[in-house]
């Protein structure tokens, strides 16, 4: 079955401080990945997808960046936070068969303070 | 006007009780929809797919109506576990999946 293993699953770091999210992939081949961020009270907000080793493609400009290096490695990063960075943090991939469903990590709850 | 809409609730209703939700999406091209649920601070875990047929699992009845771009989710015979977040998903192309913002559902003894 196709997994995604995301983590940490808390993290709470100072303002202007950098972030590293990653997430991995089981169970596929050459998945399509995403980023969501969810901030408290609001919908899963699209920051970043990608069909394939070093294409990224962005949803929301903003002081983060994603990169692929494996087919089943994405990672989330920023240079510097914001206080507006906080949120909850998705990576999520689709099932190959079917209809094309999204399958999730457990997520990231980042807190910037 | 927004993708994926839906009635962010809560809606409070008795065990026992139907309810209904509603979700509108504005790409008329788009070709794939589902229901997924949301449990407080978790990640989202597909609940549904909708396909233009109808479709039933249990208590859950989901409908698609493309003519007027909008889907359904029904849920009989409500259980206290069935309190949580359900989030209205739409494929609108490119393999790029739609959330919109969840409508809460409450359901009390």
């Amino acid at each position: 079955s196709q997994t995604i293993h995301q983590w940490p699953a808390t993290l709470v770091q100072p303002v202007g401080s950098p972030l590293s999210l990653e997430c991995t992939v089981e169970g596929t081949s050459n998945p399509n990945l995403y980023w969501y961020r969810q901030a408290a009270g609001r919908g899963l907000q699209l920051l970043f997808y990608s069909v394939g080793i070093g294409q990224i493609s962005s949803e929301v400009p903003q002081n983060l960046s994603a990169s692929r290096p494996q087919d089943r490695q994405f990672i989330l990063s920023s240079k510097k936070l914001l206080l507006s960075d906080s949120g909850f943090y998705l990576c999520a991939g689709l099932k190959e068969t079917g209809p094309e469903e999204a399958f999730f990590g457990q997520g990231t709850r980042l807190t910037v303070v | 006007r927004k993708e994926v809409e839906q009635d962010p609730g809560p809606f409070n209703v008795p065990e026992g009780a139907t309810v209904a939700f509603n979700c509108t999406y504005s790409n008329s091209a788009s070709q794939s929809f589902f229901w997924y649920r949301q449990d407080c601070r978790k990640e989202p875990k597909l609940l549904m797919s909708v396909y233009s047929s109808g479709n039933e699992d249990g208590r859950f009845t989901a409908q698609l109506n493309r003519a007027s771009q909008y889907i359904s989710l029904l849920i009989r015979d409500s259980k206290l576990s069935d309190s949580a977040t359900y989030l209205c998903v739409v494929n609108s192309g490119y393999s790029t999946l739609t959330f919109g913002k969840g409508t809460m559902l409450l359901v009390s003894p």
